[in-house]
């Protein structure tokens, strides 16, 4: 089944100690990303992938940092979480066609909690 | 800046009725639109998109209209069904775009 899948679904973690929520997607989208999703302000895109050691900030990077070693996985990583991280994470990937990127599947979300 | 915007929060329809859903974009350079639906716990799932050079496309028992000339995108359910109770977003790419820019959302209720 082609899908993108987000490990773990629910986290809860102390200000301060460093995680990383996994991606992976197995339909060998060139195009990967992560979003966050919170209550009136909607999806922000933090970072996107274009391919394999290509990655570039959206628009809420800050506190945030992602690798793209393999072109299935794309990581998220918090080196120092903070409670305003609290979010509903996406990840999500797209084939590009003639430069541009097609409609997103998306995981299924990591419930991240902060305290 | 440039946005995507949905015109109601939430929209209760009864079960059997057509359901409209409404968006405005700001950004005459968007040349890709899709709407998705997103239902309680779970990521949001495509639906149906369209291109700029389109003004109407349809799917199962979902049609979406373009009218570029007010920068105004619907997603219309025919015969709405308790399945279809979620929160939908509009989004849109701009031509050789990077990412998807959503909408706010809109939360269907569906009442039986």
């Amino acid at each position: 089944e082609a899908q993108v899948t987000q490990n773990p679904r629910y986290l809860i973690t102390v200000t301060g100690k460093k995680l990383t929520v996994t991606c992976s997607q197995n339909m060998n989208h060139e195009y990967m990303s992560w979003y966050r999703q919170d209550p009136g302000l909607g999806l922000r895109q933090i970072y996107y992938s274009m391919n394999v050691e290509v990655t570039d900030k959206g628009d809420v990077p800050e506190g945030y940092k992602v690798s793209r070693k393999e072109k299935r996985n794309f990581p998220l990583i918090l080196e120092s979480p903070s409670p305003n991280q609290t979010s509903l994470y996406f990840c999500a990937s797209s084939l590009i066609g003639q430069g541009q990127i097609y409609g997103y599947t998306f995981g299924s979300g990591t419930r991240l909690t902060v305290v | 800046g440039e946005s995507v915007g949905l015109h109601l929060p939430t929209l209760s329809v009864q079960e059997g009725d057509n359901s409209i859903i409404n968006c405005a974009y700001s950004n005459s350079a968007s040349d890709y639109f899709i709407w998705y639906k997103q239902e309680s716990g779970k990521g949001p799932q495509f639906i149906i998109d369209i291109r700029s050079n389109m003004d109407k496309r349809q799917g199962q028992r979902v049609t979406v209209l373009l009218n570029k000339t007010v920068k105004h995108l619907s997603l219309q359910i025919a015969a709405t069904q308790p399945g279809d109770s979620a929160v939908y977003f509009c989004a849109e790419i701009k031509a050789a775009g990077n990412k998807l820019t959503f909408g706010g959302g809109t939360r269907v209720l569906v009442k039986p």
